[in-house]
Order: C-alpha cells, then structure tokens, then sequence
C-alpha cells in the first residue's frame, strides 16, 4: 500500500551496530505497529502504538526498541543488533473502527552480518 | 485473543473454487473475522472481513456459520496469481493482531 512506506527497503549491517527502520503513513491512521517475519513463518508482533502517548510490547519485544514521534511516523531500533534479528520487518497501520483492518507497507529486508 | 486453526497448505488448479477454512473457537461476541493475503516479500494485503453469515466483494465470499466458530474463504476460479499465504485472524478492535502461519495456497496450471 503506497500510503506506508518503510525506509530503508534494505539493509545490511554488521552485529553490535545500531540500527533503525522507518516508518511512516500519509492514512491518518492513530494505529501502528512493528511485525518481524521469517523465512517460511507468519508475522509475529514486536511493538504496536495506539496513539503517540500509547505503545505497547508485542510478542517478540526483547531487543527492539520503539518511537512514536507523530501520528504519522512510528520507528523501530535494534539498539544493538544480532544475527537472528536477520529478517523481513514489516510496518502497518490501522483506524479506530470496528475489526481494525491493517494496511501493510512494502516491508524492510535486515540482514545482520 | 481467539486462537485460530487453518490448513498449513492447499494444492488447487486454475479454474477451481478453492475453500479455505479456518476455526476459531473461542472467538469473542464482538470479533470480527478478517483474511488477509500475502505474496511473496510483500506485506499482508487485506482481502474480505466478516460478522456473520456471508460476505462477499469482487475477490473473495465469506462464510461464516451461526455459531461463529469457523468461517470459509473461497475463492472462485482461481488462477495462477492466486498463488500466496492465506491468514484468518479474529480481533476485537482494541487488541492487536497475531498472525498464524496462514495456508499455503498452490494453484498449478
């Protein structure tokens, strides 16, 4: 959906550095959130923000870390990364209303060398 | 957050309705029933969502018995661009999503 975009598209960096992906979202959408997808497996949530003033951990938190700095942007820190963070990192976004449909941006190939 | 249950994979072939079932219950009064499609290196793109009894768009019908427990996607006349991982997902809207490991869909010529 050309209305998340995610930047860097990809990346490759080595373990120890500190890295952060992109998010952001022209939907004025309040919702966003952080999935992590490998090889094979479904998505499974890191982080998801309900607003600016409300972020809450995911299933697979340790490691990552989250800023919410407007509606629109929401970022995703590997504050110091390692090699089985190597994965498809994917950002989305969602409405208040009735079953909260996600529009998904193009997504973020990581790889830690 | 309902649990979801689907078949890991599905082989079908072009022209064919495919069905997709996914059980869901422990599902909550107020769930929604949402599929979600993914192709490879892409995000999950929404496809149909659902309350109860049937659904349909120009892609997809949904069905979704009285008791809420199960819901079918199908599929008509797939072809080869069908090709992807189906997701079935149940949400109440202040909670945030768990995707499963979704269906495996291969449509052979």
């Amino acid at each position: 959906d050309a209305d998340v975009t995610q930047t860097p598209r990809n990346r490759i960096t080595k373990t120890g550095k500190r890295i952060m992906l992109e998010c952001s979202q022209t939907k004025g959408h309040d919702r966003m959130y952080w999935y992590r997808q490998d090889p094979g497996l479904g998505l499974r949530l890191i982080y998801y923000s309900f607003d600016v003033k409300d972020i809450n951990k995911g299933e697979i938190s340790d490691g990552y870390s989250v800023s919410r700095q407007a509606q629109a942007k929401f970022s995703l820190s590997l504050e110091s990364a390692i090699p089985n963070q190597t994965a498809l990192y994917f950002c989305a976004t969602s409405d208040f209303s009735g079953a909260d449909t996600q529009y998904f941006g193009p997504g973020t190939r990581l790889t830690v060398l | 957050l309902a649990k979801t249950t689907q078949p890991i994979s599905m082989d079908s072939y072009e022209g064919q309705e495919v069905n997709i079932t996914c059980s869901h219950n422990n599902i909550a009064t107020n769930d929604y029933i949402t599929w979600y499609q993914q192709f490879p290196s892409q995000g999950p793109r929404f496809i149909i969502q659902g309350y109860k009894t049937k659904v349909t768009n120009e892609v997809a019908s949904l069905f979704i018995p009285a008791d809420r427990k199960s819901s079918t996607l199908s599929l008509p006349r797939v072809s080869l661009s069908d090709t992807a991982v189906y997701y079935c997902l149940v949400a109440l809207s202040r909670r945030a999503l768990t995707f499963g490991s979704g269906t495996r869909l291969q449509v052979q010529p």
